[in-house]
């Protein structure tokens, strides 16, 4: 099976801090997403990547930045925390066809 | 820009009753459809997933179906049960792409 595990189930910072969001697949997957779930509206895609080093911007990256420098890991950075980014995170990656989905980490901001 | 809606937005039906969840797309080019469930404060669970070419899939008490002309997907659950209470999602993927393109979700309560 397939698993897309993501580093904390739930996260509390506070306003200006620098956070990291981990994601991490087990089955060599080239592309990897990450998006934010808000009451709502729904989820966005915040980016992804197609490979080692390579990212692109989704709907919504503004205040966000990602890395990927092994293929197995993708990590979403919130440069400077701000309330607004409170959300639901979720991390996702592709095999062939079908996207894989991790639990998510619940990050609220203070 | 593809958009993808999700009628109703909620669904409250008796335990054992069939129902089926909507889902419409405004762009035809698609390359597949995805349909998930979501338990509260949980990831998502690929439940079906059809491709262009096909017009349905199945697994068990779930029949998922696509009419790409005119974009639409349902999802039929038979003999609902408590325990298929949560939120379900539509997903589109776009030709040539593998972004998806998500609905807002149909929340349902199956009551006993």
């Amino acid at each position: 099976d397939v698993k897309v595990t993501q580093s904390s189930r739930y996260l509390v910072k506070r306003t200006g801090e620098k956070v990291f969001l981990e994601c991490v697949q087990d089955m060599d997957h080239e592309n990897m997403f990450w998006y934010r779930q808000d009451p709502g509206l729904g989820l966005r895609l915040i980016y992804f990547s197609y490979d080692v080093k390579m990212k692109e911007k989704g709907d919504i990256p503004e205040g966000y930045s990602v890395s990927r420098e092994k293929k197995e890991r993708f990590s979403l950075i919130l440069e400077s925390a701000s309330t607004n980014q409170t959300s639901m995170y979720l991390c996702a990656s592709v095999s062939g066809t079908m996207q894989y989905f991790g639990p998510g980490t619940r990050l609220t901001v203070l | 820009k593809q958009e993808v809606t999700q009628i109703p937005a909620a669904l409250s039906v008796p335990e054992g009753e069939n129902l089926v969840l909507n889902c419409s797309f405004t762009d035809s080019a698609i390359y597949n459809l995805q349909w998930f469930r979501q338990d509260p404060g949980k990831g998502l669970t690929s439940l079906l997933l059809i491709q262009s070419s096909q017009r349905e899939q199945t697994s068990g008490r779930l029949n998922a179906s696509l009419d790409k002309s005119s974009g639409r997907s349902t999802l039929y659950i038979a003999a609902s049960q408590p325990g298929d209470s949560a939120t379900y999602l539509c997903a589109v993927r776009g030709a040539g792409s593998y972004q998806l393109t998500f609905g807002k979700g149909t929340k349902l309560s199956v009551i006993p």
